[in-house]
């Protein structure tokens, strides 16, 4: 089965530092989303992107946080100022088209910010 | 706006028995899909099953079905013949069709499976 996949697998910043993680959806996938989790509690969306723009956004995603497509391939998001509480897991997940599918997701991306 | 909630936040089972992980969710859209994503404790997230809004049966993937009731608005996880490998934290989810296709995500149910 296609995988999304996410890199790095880890990753340990400074606060105040920017960090950008990086994923590659699926190939021929059209919507992508980011959520992220914090240790032991929900996953929460954080943003979905379609036709190389922002479709929606949670209170989660503030002037922060910045996604972009910057080629056909890659999905990053942007945290240009990370605070402690943003130490989470990150998920990047893909779908094809406006259905009800499930989303692919990525294995995740663990931040702590020190 | 969605809203997924899972009442039982662990759970404990023995091997070989089975299990029902509850979720009840509220939307105002009369086209929906229902998941259920496993997440053992390696982190990553693992599709189980599915339930459209509009399927006239319940789904059923292996040992995993889930129990849809429309009405009640819940769409329960039942886990047949439970292993040890079943551990894990359990998510329900749901997306709207009408939505911008997020899915959000439950609290989570963390079963336990005990020999």
């Amino acid at each position: 089965e296609p995988e999304v996949t996410q890199t790095p697998s880890h990753q340990v910043t400074q606060m105040g530092q920017e960090v950008i993680l990086r994923c590659v959806p699926i190939s021929n996938h059209l919507y992508f989303y980011w959520y992220r989790q914090i240790l032991g509690q929900k996953v929460e969306f954080l943003v979905s992107f379609y036709n190389n723009e922002i479709s929606e956004k949670s209170e989660i995603f503030d002037d922060q946080f910045s996604v972009e497509r910057p080629d056909g391939s890659n999905f990053t998001l942007k945290i240009r100022s990370t605070k402690l509480e943003d130490s989470a897991m990150y998920f990047c997940a893909s779908i094809l088209q406006e259905t009800n599918e499930k989303l692919f997701f990525g294995s995740g991306t663990q931040l702590s910010v020190l | 706006a969605q809203k997924i909630t899972q009442t039982q936040p662990g759970m404990f089972v023995q091997e070989k028995e089975a299990v029902t992980l509850d979720c009840t969710y509220d939307t105002s859209d009369p086209s929906y899909g229902l998941f259920w994503y496993k997440q053992p404790s390696s982190g990553e997230m693992i599709f189980l099953i599915y339930q459209g809004s509009y399927d006239q049966q319940n789904a059923t993937e292996g040992r995993y079905s889930l129990n849809f009731q429309k009405a009640r608005k819940s769409a329960n996880l039942v886990i047949s013949a439970s292993q040890l490998g079943d551990s894990a934290m359990y998510f329900c989810a749901m997306r709207e069709v009408r939505g911008n296709n997020d899915m959000r995500f439950g609290a989570g149910t963390r079963l336990t499976v005990k020999p």
